[in-house]
C-alpha cells in the first residue's frame, strides 16, 4: 500500500515552459487536492477534486490546470511557468482521513 | 472566511523543555481541527487530531484540546527532545463542502541538547 505518490519529486523548468506534475492513490479515496508551500504561508489550495471526472478552484488557481480522468490520478499541470510558481507542490486524498504525498519542489528560472 | 492563525516562529528551545505552540482559528459550524508535522525534507504527517468540542488529541507526548469557547487548538507537550525539531502546522477542516483542509502559517521548532 503505497498510499500517494508524486513524481517528479524534483524539476527545474526554465520560464515559459510546460510540465505536469502526477499524484497517484491507491487507497480509493473520492477526494484528491493540490496545494502549494511557500516560506511564512503555510499551505494553500490550488485546486482539488471531489471525484472521478471533477475538478474545481481552491484558493490560488490562477496559472495552473487540473484533470482527473481516472479516480486513482490527479494531474496538475502548468501550461506557461512562472518564477513565481517556484514551490514545494503537495498533493493529498481524503476518505476519513488526510494522506500527503512527499512533495515535488519545483524551481522555474 | 477560514483561516488558521498560528504562533510565529522559529522557536528554539533546550531539550526537556515545555513546549507551547499556540494556534487559533476562523470557521463555520463545527470543524475538525489537525496537527501536522514537517520534518527537514519530508511531507505532512499528521501528529493529533480533535472532531468535536472539548476533545484532547495527543500523540508522541504532544496534546491539544479543541476550545470552542476560545476558538483554539494549542499544541504542548511537556518535556520535547532533539528529534522534535521540524515544522508544526495547524489546521482545520469544515465539516461541509470540499473538506479541505485550511492551514495556518507553520511554526519551525529548533530542540537544542
Amino acid at each position: 500500500n503505497a498510499g500517494v505518490t508524486q513524481t517528479p519529486k524534483f524539476r527545474v523548468l526554465k520560464t515559459g515552459q510546460s510540465m505536469t506534475l502526477l499524484c497517484a492513490q491507491d487507497m480509493n479515496h473520492e477526494y484528491m487536492y493540490w496545494y502549494r508551500q511557500d516560506p511564512g504561508m503555510g499551505l494553500r489550495l490550488i485546486h482539488y477534486s471531489v471525484g472521478e471526472g471533477t475538478t474545481a478552484k481552491g484558493e490560488v488557481p490562477d496559472g495552473y490546470n487540473v484533470s482527473r480522468l481516472k479516480k486513482q490520478n490527479f494531474l496538475l499541470g502548468l501550461e506557461s511557468a512562472a518564477p513565481s510558481q517556484t514551490s514545494v507542490y503537495f498533493c493529498a486524498s481524503y476518505d476519513w482521513g488526510y494522506t500527503f504525498g512527499s512533495g515535488t519542489r519545483l524551481t522555474v528560472v | 472566511g477560514d483561516s488558521v492563525t498560528q504562533m510565529e516562529g522559529p522557536v528554539t528551545l533546550s531539550e526537556e523543555a515545555f513546549l507551547t505552540i499556540n494556534c487559533t482559528y476562523t470557521a463555520t459550524g463545527y470543524p475538525s481541527l489537525f496537527w501536522y508535522v514537517q520534518y527537514p525534507g519530508e511531507g505532512l504527517q499528521l501528529l493529533l487530531k480533535a472532531t468535536k468540542a472539548d476533545d484532547k488529541g495527543s500523540n508522541k507526548g504532544f496534546e491539544a484540546t479543541y476550545r470552542k469557547e476560545t476558538t483554539s487548538f494549542h499544541l504542548e507537550k511537556g518535556s520535547v527532545q532533539v528529534s522534535d525539531s521540524a515544522v508544526y502546522f495547524c489546521a482545520h477542516s469544515p465539516t461541509t463542502g470540499a473538506n479541505n483542509l485550511f492551514f495556518g502559517t507553520g511554526t519551525r521548532l529548533t530542540v537544542i541538547p
